[in-house]
Order: structure tokens, then sequence, then C-alpha cells
């Protein structure tokens, strides 16, 4: 059964700073693993989409990349601004069934 | 397009009580699904359906029934409510392309059973 963990459960930076949120896999044989962005009280909005057979994927700001053999997948935050204060998840995509397994996600805090 | 559509956002019931939790897309998606989130827990698929007339359950079925009689509409129904079942719920519905799947989520009904 695949596990996605995501470590550190919180995290605050401060303004303009980079950085980089985890998140870990058990089952290597995924189809592919995406970011997700969660404000309070909202739904999720997909940030990144990267397939198995990639290594990173970019959009403005951020950059995610897929290591499959480590398990592991890191989302790249550059110049981070308040606005980018919210809860992040990333979910692994075993096989074409479209069935997601997700992390617990990282709440992260941007200090003006 | 207003996208996923979920009704309604906040609810509450008592324990016994039934409801149906209702979820639209205007994307012609042929994937909907249902996850419920919870703290320290993640989101967890509920069930989920592949086109008109098909379901099929996902982790954590208990509890609850759904149906798919239109491509548009995909109500999750909540028979006799029960305190574990607390939490807020999510409507996704997903297209795959040649990148893969991507999800497409409702704002949530928060739930919360007495």
């Amino acid at each position: 059964k695949q596990e996605v963990t995501q470590i550190p459960a919180a995290l605050s930076v401060p303004e303009g700073e980079n950085l980089v949120l985890n998140c870990s896999f058990t089952d290597s044989a995924i189809y592919n693993l995406q970011w997700f962005r969660q404000d309070p009280g909202k739904g999720l909005t997909s940030l990144l989409l990267i397939q198995s057979s990639q290594r990173e994927q970019t959009s403005g700001r951020l950059n995610a990349s897929l290591d499959k053999s480590s398990g592991r997948s890191t989302l790249y935050i550059a110049a981070s601004q308040p606005g980018d204060s919210a809860t992040y998840l990333c979910a692994a995509c075993r096989g074409g069934n479209e069935k997601l397994t997700f992390g617990t996600g990282t709440r992260l805090t941007i200090i003006p | 397009n207003a996208g996923v559509t979920q009704t309604p956002k906040f609810q509450v019931l008592k324990t016994g009580q039934s409801m149906t939790l209702q979820c639209a897309q205007d994307m012609n998606h042929e994937y909907m699904s249902w996850y419920r989130q919870d703290p320290g827990m993640g989101l967890r698929l509920i069930h989920y359906s592949v086109g008109a007339g098909i379901t099929d359950q996902g982790e954590v079925p208990n509890g609850y029934n759904v149906s798919r009689s239109t491509t548009e509409d995909f109500p999750l129904r909540l028979l006799s409510a029960a305190p574990s079942q607390t939490s807020v719920y999510f409507c996704a519905s997903s297209l795959t392309d040649s990148k893969g799947v991507k999800l497409f989520f409702g704002s949530g009904t928060q739930l919360s059973v007495l």
C-alpha cells in the first residue's frame, strides 16, 4: 500500500527566502506525482504534475522534482511571498486508474 | 465554466440522520471522486466513478453510498450519520491526458455530526 509522507507539518519562513517542501512515498511504481495548494476553507488547486518519466516541472517561481529511486519529490518555491502562505499537499498516482494517495500536507507561513 | 460545485458548504447533523452532499461539474469529465479530509490523515478516497452508471469503492467507503446517473452529477449519501463522519468532504473531477491525471476540486463541505 502506498504511503505518502510530508515533513515538516508546518514551516515558517521570512518573506523573500527560497524554500523547499518535501514529499516521500513508499512505492516507486507511480504514474505521476502532483503538488496541490490548499487555502483555508477552500478546495485544492493543482500546482504541478510530474510524470514518472520526468525529473522536474517548473511553473513560475515553483519547481517540483521527482526521484523515483529514492521515493522523494520536492517543491521549491523561489523568492517567497506572503501570498504563498497555504497548505501544500503532494499526491502519488499509481497506475492509470486515477486514484491518488495524498500526503498530510505542510502548512507554510511566509512572514512579512 | 463553474468547475466543480459542492453544496452545502456547511452542515450539522444529529447521529442517525441521513443527508446527501451534492456535487456537480460542467467540464464533461468522466472521472469523479469523493474524498474526506481529517486532521493528520490527509485526504482519503471514499468512492469514485469512471463514468455515468459506474461507481466503485475507495479506501473508506463504509457508511456512504453514491450513484452516477449523469456525467455531471455525483452525489454522496450518508445513510445514518455517525460522529466518526465529522469531516470535510471534497468532490473532484479529473481529466486524463498525455501528461497524466489532473484533478479539479470543489470547495468542500464541512460536516459535523453531533
